[in-house]
């Protein structure tokens, strides 16, 4: 079976610092790591996500994001935090390994995380 | 519009109703999903249409739930003699089409389901 953890329910950081919310992931085959994110009263919106090649992978808004296949984690950073990324952020794997069915073709994702970006 | 959209955007109903919550994708997407949401977690996986077809229904949690897209577009989650525990957040999304080139979900705002 697949699963994301995001080990952070919360996580806060000033204005103008780089901020990391943190991801990882378990799956029995190589994975498809994806990031999304929520406003308020808004839909989930992709940021980006992993399938092969570098492990850093930019995304919209400044975001980018490491796979470490060792570490088994995809956490995402942006390098100077704005007031305006603060939302729910979360994580979300599929594994490559499994076929169709079973759940495998959704998306499973973590709990997500709260991004403070205080002024 | 352009997005997933979805109706209603809060239903609230007495325990042992049937709901009907409706799902328009973005047009040309031949991949649908449902997800639910309850507080403080993330999505969880209900169900995918490839088309007209179920390819995954392994995520629906009771035969109570139920959902159809007849004509390979707009689809609609069926929830019969509802209980409380099936307040949450729905929510649909839409993609071209599943491959290893795509995986980017479109989402919609979600129907808010209270069920009294």
């Amino acid at each position: 079976a697949q699963s994301v953890a995001q080990p952070e329910d919360q996580v806060n950081v000033a204005e103008g610092n780089p901020l990391t919310v943190k991801c990882t992931y378990s799956v029995s085959g190589n994975p498809y790591l994806f990031w999304y994110v929520q406003y308020p009263n808004r839909g989930l919106q992709f940021l980006l996500k992993y399938i092969t090649g570098d492990n850093l992978v930019k995304g919209s808004y400044g975001f980018e994001a490491e796979f470490n296949k060792s570490q088994t984690s995809f956490h995402l950073k942006k390098p100077s935090a704005l007031v305006s990324d603060s939302a729910l952020y979360f994580c979300a794997v599929r594994d490559l390994a499994l076929g169709s069915g079973g759940g495998a073709d959704g998306l499973t994702f973590g709990k997500g995380t709260h991004l403070i970006i205080q002024p | 519009g352009a997005g997933v959209s979805q109706t209603p955007s809060n239903k609230v109903t007495e325990k042992g109703k049937y709901v009907e919550l409706r799902c328009d994708p973005i047009s040309g997407h031949t991949a649908l999903y449902w997800y639910r949401q309850s507080l403080g977690q993330g999505p969880e996986f209900l169900i995918y249409f490839q088309g007209t077809g179920a390819a995954d229904d392994s995520g629906l949690p009771n035969d109570r739930f139920f959902a159809v897209r007849p004509e390979g577009s707009v689809s609609t989650l069926k929830i019969q003699r509802t209980e409380r525990g099936d307040s949450a957040v729905y929510l649909c999304a839409s993609s071209p089409g599943w491959s290893p080139n795509t995986g980017e979900l479109f989402f919609g705002e979600g129907s808010r389901l209270t069920v009294l």
